[in-house]
Order: C-alpha cells, then structure tokens, then sequence
C-alpha cells in the first residue's frame, strides 16, 4: 500500500495565526488526495479534495495544494473551532490509506 | 437528507465474528463507493475495506482473507463481516460514502459503532 507520512504530528499554534501540515506520498498519487478534520468524538468531516477543491460549507481560511507526491493544507487565520485533528488519505487503485494525523492545539 | 447509521458493535472474543451493518437513507449504496474506516482509540483513522461498481472490492493489508465487504440493494445496506477476531481490532468502526461525480470523495459519515475484542 501507498504510505502517507504527514508533518508535523502536532502543532502548537494561536487564534490569528496561519498553519500549514503536510502530507507526502510514498508514491505518485496525482491529485487524488483529501483532508478531514476530526474533533473527539465525532466522524472525520471532509474539508478538501481533489488537492484543492474546497468541500461545500468550509470556511475559505483552508486551502489546499500539491500534486504527485508532496501536499499541504494551509489554514490562513486559525478559529477556535480549527482546533482539532486532520488526516490527509489517498486515493490510488481504489485504496484509500490514511495520513497518521496532525493534532492541532491551541497554545 | 443523506445519512448513514452504524450498528452491530459489541464485546465479542477473540477468534469471534461480528457483522457491523451500515444502514442509508436519502441516496442508494449500490450507486456509490462504500467505504470502512475504524479508529482504534485513541489513534488514527485506518481504511479497512472498499466496494465500488458491482460488487469490486478491497481491503487493507491488516484485515485480507479476515474481512468481508458487502451490500444489499433490497435493505440499502451496508455490511461488514468481520472473522477471527483479534484484540488489535478493537476500534470505532465508520461507514462513509462517497459522492458520484468522478471528482468527488467521501463527502458523508456515519457516527461509527463499537467494537472491541476482548476476552
């Protein structure tokens, strides 16, 4: 299976400020790349796919890039409600491995 | 409105079976990819298995030759059949769909089902 190896595993960071995580792909996978949110407790919330289209109802503060094998989501100006968990996935050869997840907390 | 509502989790033995049920409302899941997706606790989101088309099918490395993909278009259910158990199983099971236009990915969740292996 493809691995997604994202970075950092966790991030520090305050209201206002801006966030990138990134994900790399252990093989090419084009564009064929999401990212969830995950609060506790709750099912992962589609936010960007493919690379870079925003899922209806996000806030525009996410955006998303890359191609091939290295991507990045970028938060512009963090919310209270941004802070969470996000997991990259792939989606090559109808297999669809998860990103380890970046934790994201308020500092 | 769209939704998906798991069922079927339980304490079960190792070496044990268990059928998670995934059931829809509002669109039909033999017209779109059907995903599984557990989440041990405390850790991350781990695929398990895919149907799309037919009734094509995959799974991750660490449930093949275990697991079983499937749906039926009578109850617009779907399932997954789950054998010989092991403690590393445990984990809250997701079903999500995702959306029909070549472009689109798993744009609907459910709120997941328990499972845990234990003796």
């Amino acid at each position: 299976d493809i691995q997604m190896t994202q970075s950092p595993s966790s991030v520090s960071a305050s209201v206002g400020d801006r966030v990138t995580i990134t994900c790399r792909a252990s093989q090419d996978i084009s564009r064929w790349l999401a990212w969830y949110q995950q609060k506790p407790g709750q099912a992962p919330k589609l936010l960007i796919y493919p690379a870079s289209t925003l899922q209806r109802g996000v806030p525009s503060r996410f955006s998303g890039s890359g191609s091939g094998t290295d991507f990045t989501l970028t938060i512009s100006s963090l919310q209270p409600e941004d802070f969470a968990t996000y997991y990259c996935q792939q989606a090559n050869g109808f297999r669809y491995t998860f990103g380890q997840g970046t934790k994201l907390e308020i500092k | 409105e769209v939704q998906l509502v798991e069922s079927g989790g339980a304490l079960v033995q190792p070496g044990g079976s268990l059928r998670l049920s995934c059931a829809a409302s509002g669109f039909t899941v033999s017209g779109h990819h059907m995903i599984w997706v557990r989440q041990a606790p405390g850790k991350g989101l781990d695929w398990v298995s895919v149907i799309y088309g037919g009734a094509n099918t995959n799974y991750g490395d660490s449930v093949k030759g275990r697991f079983t993909i499937s749906r039926d278009r009578s109850k617009n259910t779907l399932y997954l059949q789950m054998n010989s158990l092991r403690p590393e199983d445990t984990a809250v099971y997701y079903c999500a769909r995702r959306g029909i236009a070549a472009d689109d990915w798993f744009d609907r969740w459910g709120q997941g089902t328990l499972v845990i292996v234990s003796s």
